[in-house]
């Protein structure tokens, strides 16, 4: 079975810092990948997704990921920081299984952006 | 059209009440869910239908009721919800391959008093 792991439920950055979401899965096949944002109350926006295309993935609003297999690791990334991006990060892994439908996500991380 | 529409955007009921929840489609997607989230929480699949069948129910209480009226329409049902059901309920729709996302909802938040 699939799964991914968010290290860090809460991150905080200044504006115009460096973003770094953490985002590990597991998983015995190739995986499809998925990095979704939501802002409050809202629904659930996709900013980029890894189909194997290719290893660093360019997505929506500047944000990027690289997936790497040997370290399983799919970390979200940003060079600076708006106070725009403060919201709810979620990571996700396809599953593979009879059910192929289904997105397993991660606990999510919180990111906060200071002025 | 790249949206999934959902309607209400909030509902508020009583335990003995029966309402519903909708969603919309128009991008020929083939499959939909239901979602379930908590505050703080990532979503938690409840139903999903592809080709307008029902494909998956993750051992969701009776007392909810999907229904697909057709491929663009999604329903949920509501009948005897309790306080702990007060969720935001979230739409999405999908291709049906692998590497397709889902497309999500704006939600609906369901307050059980």
């Amino acid at each position: 079975a699939q799964s991914v792991t968010q290290l860090g439920s809460h991150v905080s950055v200044s504006e115009g810092a460096l973003v770094l979401l953490r985002c590990n899965y597991s998983s015995s096949v190739p995986p499809y990948l998925f990095w979704y944002v939501q802002y409050p109350n809202q629904g659930l926006q996709l900013l980029l997704k890894y189909t194997s295309a290719a290893t660093l993935v360019k997505g929506i609003n500047g944000f990027e990921a690289e997936f790497k297999k040997s370290e399983t690791s799919f970390h979200l990334t940003k060079p600076s920081a708006h106070m725009s991006d403060a919201a709810e990060y979620f990571c996700a892994v396809r599953d593979y299984g009879g059910a192929t439908n289904k997105l397993i996500f991660g606990t999510g991380t919180l990111l906060a952006v200071q002025p | 059209d790249t949206e999934v529409t959902q309607t209400p955007k909030h509902l508020v009921m009583g335990m003995t009440n029966k309402k519903s929840l909708k969603c919309e489609q128009h991008m020929g997607h083939r499959a939909m869910y239901w979602y379930k989230q908590k505050a703080k929480k990532p979503p938690e699949l409840m139903f999903v239908y592809s080709y307008e069948k029902l494909s998956i129910n993750e051992s969701v209480p009776s007392r909810f009721s999907p229904e697909c009226p057709n491929s663009s329409l999604l329903n949920l049902h509501l009948h005897a919800l309790q306080p702990e059901d007060s969720a935001l309920y979230l739409c999405a729709s999908s291709q049906d391959r692998l590497e397709d996302e889902q497309f999500f909802g704006p939600g609906t938040r369901l307050t059980v008093l």
